[in-house]
């Protein structure tokens, strides 16, 4: 167990649709990470949040969006779903940003956009 | 930009046959580098990692040496088990400007007994 929490661990759902993924980090971790992986782009790094303020920006559409709250768990949005957004999305957490630590990744959330 | 470039798979092997997963990887600077693991219907985790020219990083009976003259890390195990088929991923991490943690595609490995 990483200490990781994402939730829900599976969502399906329609195209044009609006879902909300949720991430507890570790405890006194202050860095969340969002991945998205799928069959054909392997893992890509979507956003990171460091205490509450945004890091860092891959490559994340403008249809999704995310956010870090006061007690450091995350949400990442996506909106207006189309069936290429299917995908498993993974969050992680390390302790501190600019290091070179490992991150600690949860099980991920399975999307299925029908 | 950084950039990891992974063997592709599915990598099959006989049990007690000896693995060899290269990766090569373009970074500015000095980054570390890691080897992440993801069983089935699971999240990825550490399996070893290398912060320095040289540096050879273990676990679990797996190696890797950083190079830095050929820019590689490949992953390496004298003799597989059946519980040893995931998918293995190489990452690094730079050393300044961007830290983001870049990972390769993931090679699936399948072990038959």
């Amino acid at each position: 167990d990483s200490g990781v929490t994402q939730t829900p661990k599976h969502l399906i759902t329609a195209t044009g649709q609006r879902v909300t993924l949720r991430c507890s980090p570790r405890s006194g971790d202050l860095s969340v990470y969002w991945y998205q992986q799928s069959l054909d782009q392997g893992l890509q790094f979507l956003i990171q949040y460091y205490n509450g303020e945004e890091r860092a920006k891959g490559n994340i559409l403008e249809r999704f969006s995310a956010q870090q709250f006061p007690d450091l768990h995350s949400e990442l949005n996506l909106s207006s779903l189309e069936l290429g957004d299917s995908a498993l999305y993974f969050c992680a957490s390390s302790p501190r940003g600019p290091t070179n630590e490992k991150l600690f990744f949860g099980s991920g959330t399975q999307l299925s956009v029908l | 930009g950084n950039s990891v470039t992974q063997m592709e798979g599915p990598v099959t092997l006989s049990e007690e046959a000896f693995l060899t997963i290269n990766c090569t990887y373009t970074a500015t600077g000095y980054p570390s580098l890691f080897w992440y693991v993801q069983y089935p219907g699971e999240g990825l985790q550490l399996l070893l990692k290398a912060t320095k020219a040289d540096d050879k990083g273990s676990n679990k009976g797996f190696e890797a040496t950083y190079r830095k003259e050929t820019t590689s890390f490949h992953l390496e195990k004298g003799s597989v088990q059946v519980s040893d088929s995931a998918v293995y991923f190489c990452a690094l991490r730079g050393s300044g400007g961007s830290y983001i943690p870049t990972f390769g595609r993931g090679t699936s490995l399948i072990v038959h007994p």
